[in-house]
């Protein structure tokens, strides 16, 4: 099965850090979606790519997120300087639009982010 | 802004016993998703309703989408071990049908 791939699964970082995740999405897909999950605040949408272009990223603190995609096997989420509230699980998830309806967005495996 | 509404937070059944979350969105929806995510897991794609008063059934899992289209549901028959995680919905977002919001998810556990 193809898979959305993101890297790395655990990350723990001191405040202040840099912090960089990646995503591969599903080769030939068209969509890309940045996700965060707390327990208190559960999945927000932080930004939205279609055919590599940024559509939405009104969900991230722009002060100090940044999303990009640098081609269309790349997807990147930048946190500087990170801080503690931001410890949360990123996923990324793909699709292709409009097939979606039926097979919905995968969704990769996640990175545990710990902020200290 | 448009939110997506799952109720309840929790529920804990016995193994055999039957399970519905409910999902409400403040607005119309063009079509709604349903993913499940296992505990310490992704979440995955179930299915899509995209037409008023639709029912869909997978197996033991029936989905509805309201006539009204601004409410869900997702009902299992006879739940088993394997049934545990929580289920979300997930409706559009505003006039840009392809970004989702999730409803906050209805977390399962059912004791065998």
């Amino acid at each position: 099965d193809a898979r959305v791939t993101q890297t790395p699964r655990h990350k723990v970082t001191e405040m202040g850090q840099e912090v960089t995740m990646r995503c591969q999405p599903i080769l030939g897909h068209n969509t890309v979606f940045w996700y965060r999950q707390t327990m208190m605040q559960g999945l927000e949408l932080l930004a939205y790519f279609r055919n590599r272009a940024p559509l939405d990223d009104s969900g991230m603190p722009k002060d100090r997120f940044s999303a990009e995609m640098p081609d269309a096997t790349l997807a990147t989420l930048k946190i500087q300087p990170s801080e503690p509230r931001d410890s949360a699980v990123y996923f990324c998830a793909s699709g292709l639009v409009p097939e979606q309806a039926n097979y919905g967005y995968t969704f990769g495996s996640g990175t545990r982010l710990t902020v200290v | 802004g448009q939110q997506v509404m799952q109720i309840p937070q929790y529920q804990h059944v016995q193994e055999g016993e039957d399970f519905t979350t409910y999902c409400n969105s403040s607005t119309t929806l063009s079509n709604i998703q349903w993913y499940k995510q296992r505990p310490g897991g992704h979440p995955v794609f179930l299915i899509q309703l995209v037409k008023s008063g639709e029912v869909k059934k997978q197996k033991r899992l029936t989905f509805q989408f309201g006539e009204a289209k601004k409410n869900s549901s997702l009902h299992i028959t006879a739940t088993q071990t394997t049934d545990v995680g929580t289920y979300f919905c997930a409706g559009p977002r505003g006039n840009a049908g392809n970004m989702l919001t999730f409803g906050g998810g209805t977390r399962l556990m059912v004791k065998p």
